[in-house]
Parts: C-alpha cells; sequence; structure tokens
C-alpha cells in the first residue's frame, strides 16, 4: 500500500473535464516535495506527463495541467479525449520511507 | 533521442538471481546529471520503484529491497544492470529501466524503456 492515495476510478464523456487527486502527508507532499504524473496507456510503459507539480514536458498537450495544495496534488484533464484512456500515476518524495521515489497507487481513467 | 532497453532472462527460478541490462542509445549514460533507475510493476498493479545509480556511480535502494538488490554500470558499454537475489514468486512483474532529471527532488523519469517480463516459477 502507498503513501499516496489514488482513486481507483475517474471517468467521464469526451471533451468533459475530470480530475485525479493524490491525497499525502505532511512527511511528503505536505513537507514541500514536488509531485510529478505519468500516463501509462495499455501495454507500454509510463510517460512523463507533469514534473514539478504543474510543468509540462515538450509535446503534451495543454489540455493535461498539474497543481498542489497542502497534502495533496491534482491532475486535470480538460477536454476529455478517447486517447486519454489510461492508468494514471503521481509519484514524490517520503521522508519516512528512506526511498527517493514513491508513487501513487494510480488511477484508470475510462473515457465513456 | 535517448532510447532504454531492457534485456535479461523472462524467466527465473525461484532462490536464484534476477539479472537484467538496460542498454542506452542515443546519448551517453556519462553525460549530464542523471539517475538511472529500475521500477517494477506486476500484472495488474501499480509502480515500484527499485533503485538507481548516478552518473557518477553511488546508488540508492528502496529500504524493502536493499538486501537483495544490486545496480551496477558499465560505462564502456553504455549499459547498467540490475542484480536482484533469492527471487520468490512475489517478484514476478515488469521490469522497466529509466532515466531520471536530477532537477526537481524527488527526480522525475523521463524516460523509460519499454519494459521487460520477468517470471520467478520452476
Amino acid at each position: 500500500q502507498s503513501v499516496l492515495t489514488q482513486p481507483p476510478s475517474v471517468s467521464g464523456a469526451p471533451g468533459q473535464r475530470v480530475t485525479i487527486s493524490c491525497t499525502g502527508s505532511s512527511s511528503n507532499i505536505g513537507a514541500g516535495y514536488d509531485v510529478h504524473w505519468y500516463q501509462q496507456l495499455p501495454g507500454t510503459a509510463p510517460k512523463l506527463l507533469i514534473y514539478g507539480n504543474s510543468n509540462r514536458p515538450s509535446g503534451v498537450p495543454d489540455r493535461f495541467s498539474g497543481s498542489k495544495s497542502g497534502t495533496s496534488a491534482s491532475l486535470a484533464i480538460a477536454g476529455l479525449q478517447p486517447e486519454d484512456e489510461a492508468d494514471y500515476y503521481c509519484q514524490s518524495y517520503d521522508s519516512s520511507l528512506g526511498a527517493p521515489s514513491v508513487f501513487g497507487t494510480g488511477t484508470k481513467v475510462t473515457v465513456l | 533521442q535517448v532510447q532504454l532497453q531492457e534485456s535479461g532472462p523472462g524467466l527465473v527460478k525461484p532462490s536464484q538471481t534476477l539479472s537484467l541490462t538496460c542498454t542506452v542509445s542515443g546519448g551517453s549514460i556519462s553525460s549530464g546529471s542523471y539517475y538511472w533507475s529500475w521500477i517494477r510493476q506486476p500484472a495488474g498493479k501499480g509502480l515500484e520503484w527499485i533503485g538507481r545509480i548516478y552518473t557518477r556511480g553511488s546508488t540508492n535502494y528502496n529500504p524493502s529491497l536493499k538486501s537483495r538488490v544490486t545496480i551496477s554500470v558499465d560505462t564502456s558499454k553504455n549499459q547498467f544492470s540490475l542484480k536482484l537475489s533469492s527471487v520468490t514468486a512475489a517478484d514476478t512483474a515488469v521490469y522497466y529501466c529509466a532515466r531520471a532529471i536530477v532537477v526537481v527532488v524527488p527526480e522525475a523519469f523521463d524516460i523509460w524503456g519499454q519494459g521487460t517480463m520477468v517470471t520467478v516459477s520452476s
């Protein structure tokens, strides 16, 4: 079980906006550590989607956005498209675990 | 454009050592400031960080695996490797190698290999 909790699934119709939460604690997100987000399409390796809480790597559409507040972070997908159907993971650092990286539990996004 | 490719046996017997290699192409493993990392994913489950090696050779491991993990680098071959000893069925997973950029904390994994499935079974 991860220290970063995500909802198991979220869904939305094409064109809608969906958000995915990543809930942590004072030893990780709340301590000020950055949060990154990854998209994993079925049968493929994860892809960096957002880094440093809200920055998009080159080539990532601007309908993906990230934010952080307190002990949580969020990934928003605006204008949901069929190709966005995938698993999404947050990642941060936890000072209590002794491991430089910890991933969230993952969220399956379904486009209705 | 840097690319990563995992290689190694797809089947390992219980109690034996799992050995995987990640070959870096399109750039030198020695250039820049990167962590070269291993991450795994059991079927239908989430991602687990295994460990990393810095360009200059220092390593860090997941405490839950530390007693069984060794990550090394061979700059002459532009490769880095993972060894996981005393494997059990719980180590069955897709294993990814990844490059991590160091400018943020924690590091962000910007380039991933395609992954290789390793099954632990007799």
